[in-house]
Order: C-alpha cells, then structure tokens, then sequence
C-alpha cells in the first residue's frame, strides 16, 4: 500500500471549515484513498474515500487533485466534537482490508 | 453504536493469568480483525480473519492466541503477558472477501493493564 504524509497536528475554530492535507504521491492506479478519524479511547470510525472523483457524505467532503497525488478532507463546519486524529490511508479497494494506520492528523477544534 | 461490540472495556491482570476479550458483531460481515494500539503509537494489525479462517498472523508472540468460531464472534486469549503489552485492543470487521466498498467499523476497545 502506498504510504501518506500527513501534518502532525492542526487547529481549527469551533464553526469554521477544517481542511486536513494528505500527500500520497506514489498511490497507484488502483489504490483508493480512505480517511478514518478517532476520537479519544475510542475505535476508529470511516469518514469516507475516494478514487478519483471528489466525495461528499454527511460527515465530510474529500478532494482528490487530477494527479491523485494529494487529497483534502473537508469537514465544513468543525464542532468540538470533530476534535480526533485524522488518518488517511491509500488502499486497494478489494477483499479483506488491512488497513495501515499511520499517526494521522491530530485537530483540535477549539471554542 | 458501530454494531462491534467488545468487551470488558477495562480489564487488569497479572504477567501469570490467564484472560480473553470478546469481540461480537452484528453487521452479517465476514471479516474480523484484531488491531493493538500501545500509548501514543499508531495502530499494528494483529490478525485477520476472513469468512472464519486466520489469514493474517503479523508477527504476533503466541501468548496471544486468537479464535474465531463464527463469522460473528472473534476471541484474542491472553496468557503470561508482559507489562510491554499494556495497549487498548480493537476489534474491527468488515464485509470482507468479493466486497467492493470494504470499510472497518470498529468496536470502543479493550483497555488492557498489565500489571
């Protein structure tokens, strides 16, 4: 699976737009780009993926340049309940997934 | 409520018990997963398993056996553990095997204390 650069760790203001980076520039052309977040002692839960058109879901939106290279997480209306770390993780979409947890993105949405 | 349920949630025990956690979903997957989380480490992949058979074993030491008698139940045994493995254990499942939009839904974890 192709490996993903992401910032340590972003801030964001309660209402505003949180928008979390990822670099995969050696994601291949069959490798889907997923993004899960956890909250504090608690289990990972998906956001939403993507191969190459952009994403929307009620919880986020996700933005895949032309090139696939990078990806945007977009989460419109950050709440302090948003506060988690952001993992995103580039897969082939098939079969059982081991997915590759880095040390994602860590947000802190503040008052 | 994510439909994987785990339990205890907390759980401490001496390097010479003997312990299990329990892992139940109610989704109708077919794929089950346990994952360990140390302190401030990203997650590692323990094992899989894939319409009730083991086929993922990352390198785990054998005082942590799994088993998995139905696609909806996924034990890890726990025996002469060491303080190093203090972690939150997760569970996970998916739909697994000829799924084309595979995702992980996770149970809250096992706490685990080694003492």
């Amino acid at each position: 699976d192709a490996k993903t650069t992401q910032p340590t760790s972003m801030d964001c203001a309660e209402g505003r737009a949180a928008n979390l980076p990822c670099n995969h520039s050696t994601i291949s052309g069959n490798e889907y780009v997923y993004w899960y977040r956890q909250i504090h002692s608690q289990g990972p839960q998906y956001i939403i993926h993507g191969l190459k058109n952009n994403e929307t879901n009620e919880m986020a939106s996700l933005i895949i340049t032309e090139d696939r290279k990078s990806s945007t997480l977009i989460l419109p209306h950050a709440t302090l309940r948003d506060t988690a770390v952001y993992y995103c993780i580039v897969r082939v979409n098939s079969g059982y997934s081991t997915l590759t947890f880095g040390k994602g993105t860590m947000l802190l949405v503040s008052p | 409520e994510t439909g994987v349920t785990q339990t205890p949630r907390h759980l401490v025990m001496g390097m010479t018990n003997k312990k299990s956690l329990k892992c139940e979903q109610h989704l109708g997957h077919n794929a089950m997963y346990w994952y360990k989380q140390s302190a401030k480490k990203p997650l590692e992949l323990m094992f899989v398993y894939s319409l009730e058979e083991r086929v993922e074993n990352n390198s785990v030491p054998s005082r942590f056996s799994p088993e998995c008698p139905n696609s909806s139940h996924l034990f890890l045994h726990l025996h002469t553990l060491q303080p190093e493995d203090s972690a939150l254990y997760l569970c996970a499942s998916s739909r697994g095997q000829f799924a084309t939009n595979e995702k992980l839904f996770f149970g809250s974890g096992t706490q685990l204390s080694v003492l």
